[in-house]
């Protein structure tokens, strides 16, 4: 599976806009960035994804390399609420379309620790 | 309503027992999953099932079995309870993948499993 380098941790203040980086320098082709992001005693939680352009959601935006060997996960306005473990992943497809069904998993690597102060 | 609700949140038990983590979506998704997050807490999958099918089997001990009833359940049971399987345990769904689902998973809120 591609694998994903991303920071430990990251500070931030409240209200200002927060740039997680996510290095995946052997993605293929086929593989969509995944964000997830888990905050304490939940479930991860589906942030956004993208292929090669750049997305945007309300709850953040995502900036992919032209290489596609990174990306930017974009919180535009941090909130307290938005301290979290956000992990950024490869969704492997196997057997993409080929006139079949294609299963993907997301394999989580350690994340980064948002810690947001008010 | 709950989309992806896990029963028991909390499970406590001694090792050597055999015990289950039940799971239900109500999504409609055709694709179930359970994770496990250990005490450093990473998640790893564990299985992964659609339309009642096994489709991922990540080199899990035989002592633990899903079962899926149908399409909206995946249950998971342990045998013979040993200390290092406390963790928490996620079960997961998500959409048919094709051209227009890349199939973004819903989690559950995740049952903790202690084993004394």
């Amino acid at each position: 599976d591609a694998k994903t380098t991303q920071p430990n941790s990251m500070e931030s203040n409240e209200e200002e806009p927060v740039h997680l980086p996510c290095n995946h320098s052997t993605i293929s082709g086929t593989d969509y960035i995944h964000w997830y992001r888990q905050l304490p005693s939940q479930g991860p939680e589906y942030v956004i994804h993208g292929l090669t352009s750049n997305v945007n959601n309300r709850m953040a935006s995502l900036a992919i390399a032209e290489d596609r060997k990174s990306s930017t996960l974009i919180l535009h306005r941090a909130t307290l609420r938005d301290a979290a473990v956000y992990y950024c992943i490869l969704r492997v497809t196997l057997s993409p379309w080929a006139g079949g069904t294609s299963y993907g998993k997301l394999t989580f690597g350690q994340g980064t620790i948002l810690t947001v102060h008010p | 309503d709950t989309a992806v609700s896990q029963t028991p949140k909390y499970l406590v038990t001694q090792m050597g027992n055999d015990k289950s983590i039940k799971c239900e979506q109500n999504l409609g998704h055709d694709t179930m999953y359970w994770y496990k997050q250990d005490s450093k807490k990473f998640l790893k999958i564990m299985f992964s099932y659609n339309n009642k099918e096994l489709i991922i089997n990540e080199t899990v001990p035989n002592r633990f079995s899903p079962k899926s009833p149908d399409k909206a359940h995946l249950n998971l049971h342990i045998n013979s309870l040993e200390l290092g399987d406390s963790a928490v345990y996620f079960c997961a769904s998500s959409p048919h993948l094709d051209k227009r689902h890349t199939g973004e998973l819903f989690f559950g809120e995740g049952s903790r499993l202690t084993v004394l």
